[in-house]
């Protein structure tokens, strides 16, 4: 049973480009969830969603943000015309319907250079 | 707003000194704390969860304790493969079911030198 599984591992894009990143959660797993790590800081929610909804997106930044979680195919945190403060590793966890406890995917560390 | 403070921000140790990790929270209703272990440049690893008051779990050397204001990990023996960074958060009960929301404390980094 493969856990969560992110790509790519690393990202480098340069100011003003996009950045997508993907989530494909553990089997079985219907939640999945966003988390971004800043230097010196702990994990802060993002987004939370489930199949072709989003449940809960207090956490993203007002603009150039958005995910997605299609019928088919991986979850999408998409950041638009990227800024060197997105720098930052982005964490994928997914979970259960019950909500129980949630299990995290190795991250994408995105530079903006 | 929920909050998690951990201490200390890091902690050194020789092979075998045994410790403890303090994580202290204020939540207006604690749904259950979790504890995961964070290598450099992976992803958070799932320890524990606890749900109420007086709950205790164990895993090899570690073993977490919960009380109404915190909760401790310990550490038996440690080994220097026990080196990371361990993470507390906690998730609230609410309304409308919007529980599953996981607010994280900054780590406490963990040294076991040989």
């Amino acid at each position: 049973n493969a856990g969560v599984m992110q790509n790519p591992r690393h990202l480098v894009r340069r100011r003003g480009q996009e950045a997508r990143l993907r989530c494909s959660p553990m089997k079985g797993h219907s939640h999945v969830y966003w988390y971004r790590q800043l230097p010196e800081e702990g994990l802060k929610f993002m987004v939370y969603l489930q199949k072709e909804n989003i449940i809960d997106e207090s956490g993203m930044p007002k603009e150039r943000f958005s995910a997605e979680f299609p019928k088919e195919g991986p979850s999408i945190l998409r950041i638009q015309q990227v800024v060197r403060g997105d720098s930052a590793a982005y964490f994928c966890a997914s979970s259960p319907p019950q909500n129980t406890e949630a299990f995290f995917g190795q991250g994408t560390r995105l530079t903006v250079v | 707003e929920d909050q998690v403070t951990q201490s200390p921000e890091a902690l050194r140790l020789q092979e075998g000194e045994s410790s403890s990790l303090n994580c202290s929270y204020t939540v207006s209703g604690l749904r259950g704390l979790f504890w995961y272990r964070q290598d450099p440049g992976k992803g958070p690893e799932f320890l524990f969860t606890l749900y109420s008051a007086g709950e205790e779990k164990e895993k090899e050397r570690l073993k977490a304790t919960l009380t109404k204001k915190e909760s401790f990990l310990h550490i038996t023996a440690p080994k220097p493969e026990d080196s990371a960074t361990y993470l507390c958060a906690v998730q609230a009960v609410r309304s409308g079911g919007s529980n599953y929301k996981l607010t994280f404390g900054k780590g406490t980094l963990l040294t076991v030198n040989p």
